[in-house]
């Protein structure tokens, strides 16, 4: 099983510009999430589903949208980018109906840079 | 609300030293707590949950209720500890976590 795999590994954006980061599971999981992480802050919960067409906002949703059409597929995207949305997100899900009692399993993250 | 709060953002130490990664929370329900590990270039994975009162790779940690910490212990540190650990709670529904701001550990040889 691959597990959660997260695309682009690396991404350099310019302001204003728009991207979409990939995220597909291939375990079968309801919730899926996107964490970002920033030096000294932890990770925040931007956007999580409980499975196809059910999604809903987290901590710091601003600048960002998600659509959850398939179980497999979660894809963050990033419209007019800014450079507060320099980051490290990572993608993570976990079984269905246990929540985070039995551990996340995580994506490998996107590096991402505006500028 | 819900928080999560790891003191020390750098902690050092020497190898077959103690070494214990502070944890406190915030939270008015009855939590479920975490302890993520994230080793250089690896994914983050789940070292350890409190509801398994497990022991994994030499760490424990016992969720405190009266003091609202869950400090994640090793009696004797190896190098291959180093990493950066976070201490996450699940209070809420729908699995979500919220993790404190990270231990970056080193353990010199």
């Amino acid at each position: 099983n691959a597990g959660v795999t997260q695309t682009p590994k690396f991404r350099i954006l310019k302001i204003g510009q728009s991207m979409t980061l990939q995220c597909t599971q291939d375990m079968n999981h309801n919730y899926m999430y996107w964490y970002r992480q920033d030096p000294g802050m932890g990770l925040k919960l931007i956007y999580y589903s409980v499975g196809a067409g059910i999604t809903d906002k987290g901590e710091v949703p601003n600048g960002y949208n998600v659509s959850r059409s398939t179980t497999e597929d979660f894809p963050l995207r990033l419209e007019l980018a800014a450079p507060s949305q320099t980051s490290v997100y990572f993608c993570a899900s976990s079984p269905p109906g246990q929540g985070a009692s039995y551990g996340y399993t995580f994506g490998s993250g996107t590096r991402l840079t505006v500028v | 609300a819900q928080r999560v709060t790891q003191p020390e953002k750098l902690l050092s130490v020497f190898k077959g030293a103690p070494v214990e990664l502070k944890c406190n929370y915030s939270y008015s329900g009855s939590p479920e707590l975490f302890w993520y590990v994230q080793y250089s270039r690896q994914r983050l994975q789940l070292l350890l949950r409190h509801i398994s009162r497990e022991s994994i790779k030499g760490f424990t940690a016992d969720l405190n209720k009266g003091e609202t910490s869950f400090h994640l212990k090793k009696p004797f540190a190896q190098e291959e500890d180093s990493a950066m650990y976070y201490c996450a709670l699940s209070g809420t529904s729908y699995g979500k976590l919220t993790f404190g701001q990270g231990t970056i550990l080193t353990v010199h040889p």
